[in-house]
Order: structure tokens, then C-alpha cells, then sequence
């Protein structure tokens, strides 16, 4: 079964340092997706990225943050100085259909970044 | 934006009888509502959604219920078992092709042996 895959598993930084999280979506979906999850807490919206371009943004999703399609199978995001609330565990999704059109959201086994 | 509540935030349940998790979400415009089960250290995955078409669906020992009128939705699983222990997240979204999916708080389920 195809699957969503995501590099790091697990990265530690120092503040202030730049990480770039990668993920290689099911190679048919159109819709990408970031969410993180503090520990403990839930899952929290990021981005969504569709026709090369961000659909949605939340809140959390400041200027330190970016995506990008580098390529025809990867998606990356960006954190450009890393913070200490950072640390999360950051996982990339991806739909084939997006939502109207009953497209089931599968997510990868996600980054875990920690910030020192 | 729409705001998921999810209720309770613990639920221990003996092996073998039910378990009802409850969440309502706040916009009207929400019609889709997938329920994410996650184990520890695992990514979420999809155990059931319903569309806000239907009111009720099913899926062997796992439920679904909507009721849009009040805005709440709930997931029943029967006869548990063991393995059923896990995190669940409820979570609502818009019908639209690249819409976000907001999640609830989560719900821990233990199943006592």
C-alpha cells in the first residue's frame, strides 16, 4: 500500500538554526498538507499546498515558515530560525482528491524536531 | 474558523463493553468528519468518516453519528478490545478541495483487561 514518507524521523537543532522537514507524498495525490502535534496535545493545522502554491495558512504558520515543491515528488517545509516551541512532532499529509471529492487524508509518520 | 470540542479527554472502558467519545464543532458550513485513531508514537489514521448527507454510519464494531442540526457528532465502538486503546481524534472540515481538517482535543482510551 502506498504510503507517505517523511525525513527526519527525528532532527534535534539549536535555536535559531534553520531545518528543512521532507516528505515524498503517495505519488498520485494532488493536495498537500502540514499539521504538527505538540506532545500530548492535538493535531494542529499548518499549511495546505495545492497547484504549486499554498490553498490555507494558519495562524502558526508565521514568516519563519515556508513550503515548497522542490520537485515532482517531494514537499518541504521550511523553518528558517528555529524557535524552543518549535518542538513538535510535524506531519505531512496528502489527499488524492481533496476533500470535495471524498479524498481521504493519509498522513506520513511524521518529523519529530526538537529544539535546544 | 471552526473550533472542534472533543469529550472526554480520558475514557477507560472494561474489554468487551462500549465506548462513546462526543465532539461538536462550531461552523455550519463543515460537512465532512473524518475520526483519527492514534497509537503512541504513530501517525493518525482514518477509522471512519461521515459526510453531513447521512446521519449515521457504520463500519463492523465502529459507529459514527451525526447530528448537524446541533452540531455534534459522536463515535461508538463495541464489544472493545485491547487493541482499541489508542488516542482518537475527531476533527470537522469544509467540502472543498484543499480544505484544512481541524482536530479535537483527543480522547485517550484504555481498555481494561
Amino acid at each position: 500500500e502506498p504510503e507517505v514518507t517523511q525525513t527526519p524521523s527525528h532532527q534535534v537543532t539549536q535555536m535559531g538554526q534553520e531545518v528543512i522537514l521532507r516528505c515524498v507524498p503517495i505519488s498520485n495525490h494532488l493536495y498537500f498538507y502540514w499539521y504538527r502535534q505538540i506532545l500530548g496535545q492535538k493535531v494542529e493545522f499548518l499549511v495546505s499546498f495545492y497547484n504549486n502554491e499554498i490553498s490555507e495558512k494558519s495562524e502558526i504558520f508565521d514568516d519563519q515558515f515556508s513550503v515548497e515543491r522542490p520537485d515532482g515528488s517531494n514537499f518541504t517545509l521550511k523553518i528558517r530560525s528555529t524557535k524552543l516551541e518549535d518542538s513538535a512532532m510535524y506531519f505531512c499529509a496528502s489527499s488524492e482528491l481533496g476533500l470535495a471529492g471524498a479524498g481521504e487524508l493519509f498522513f506520513g509518520e511524521g518529523s519529530r524536531l526538537t529544539v535546544l | 474558523g471552526e473550533n472542534v470540542e472533543q469529550h472526554p479527554s480520558t475514557l477507560s472502558v472494561q474489554e468487551g463493553d462500549s465506548a462513546v467519545i462526543k465532539c461538536t464543532y462550531s461552523d455550519s458550513a463543515s460537512n465532512y468528519f473524518p475520526w483519527y485513531k492514534q497509537e503512541l508514537g504513530k501517525r493518525p489514521q482514518l477509522i471512519i468518516d461521515i459526510r453531513s448527507n447521512v446521519g449515521e454510519k457504520k463500519d463492523q464494531r465502529i459507529a459514527v453519528t451525526l447530528n448537524k442540526t446541533a452540531k455534534h457528532f459522536s463515535l461508538h465502538i463495541t464489544e472493545t478490545q485491547p487493541e482499541d486503546s489508542a488516542v482518537y481524534f475527531c476533527a470537522a472540515s469544509q467540502d472543498s478541495s484543499a480544505s484544512k481538517i481541524i482536530f479535537g482535543s483527543g480522547t485517550r482510551l484504555s481498555i481494561r483487561p
